[in-house]
């Protein structure tokens, strides 16, 4: 069955770096998501993402926050400027676009990022 | 505002036992709902879903939720849990105003499920 991938598993980064954490979504998917688990709270939703531009965005994702979908097969988020408070487990979702409301959100295993 | 609540954040059950995870949503419009599970340094499996019909779904695993529209309730049960069952699971309510929508959930806290042999 095919998968939504994350890399890396693992980020640490110091306090004010940039980072970039990368998804592979499934193929034929049309719609991109991206959520976010702090250590022992509910995961949240951070922003979706359609025909190259963000759909929707929560209060979350602020200014230092990008995504983008730079080829036919990657979907980034991009933290500007790391705080401590950004340490915690991101998801990227994908799903397929037309009829949609029905359709699976696929999960992929996550990226622990790690702010020192 | 849509919200979700899994009152229990920790049960343990016995091998064989049965089970009962309970979730509440509060959502003005008719939900989507949704059970997820995780296991340790994996992301999140769907278990089942509900968007109309009958209102017992059946999901993978086993596993089987009621939604009750009257009690804002859509719990999860599982007749005979297996020790690979032991995961954390959440409850989630998916929005319904049209496109890249029906992918943002709220999720709930999550319920940890231990299963002792």
């Amino acid at each position: 069955e095919p998968e939504v991938t994350q890399t890396p598993s693992h980020q640490v980064t110091q306090m004010g770096q940039e980072v970039i954490l990368r998804c592979v979504p499934i193929s034929n998917h049309l719609y991109f998501y991206w959520y976010r688990q702090i250590l022992g709270q509910k995961v949240e939703f951070l922003v979706s993402f359609y025909n190259n531009e963000i759909s929707e965005k929560s209060e979350i994702f602020d200014d230092q926050f990008s995504v983008e979908r730079p080829d036919g097969s990657n979907f980034t988020l991009k933290i500007r400027s790391t705080k401590l408070e950004d340490s915690a487990m991101y998801f990227c979702a994908s799903k397929v676009g037309l009829k949609s409301y029905n359709s699976p959100l696929h999960f992929g295993n996550g990226t622990r990022l790690t702010v020192t | 505002a849509q919200s979700v609540t899994q009152p229990d954040i920790h049960i343990t059950v016995s091998e064989g036992a049965s089970l009962e995870l309970r979730c509440n949503y509060s959502y003005g419009a008719t939900p989507y709902l949704f059970w997820y599970v995780q296991s340790p340094g994996q992301g999140l499996q769907l278990l089942l879903k509900y968007f109309s019909g009958d209102t017992l779904v059946q999901g993978i695993k086993g596993f089987e939720a009621e939604f009750k529209r009257s009690q804002s309730s859509f719990n999860l049960r599982k007749p005979s849990v297996h020790w690979s069952d032991a995961a954390e699971y959440f409850c989630a309510v998916g929005h319904n105003a049209g496109g890249t929508s029906y992918g943002k959930l709220t999720f709930g806290q999550g319920t940890i499920l231990t299963v002792h042999p």
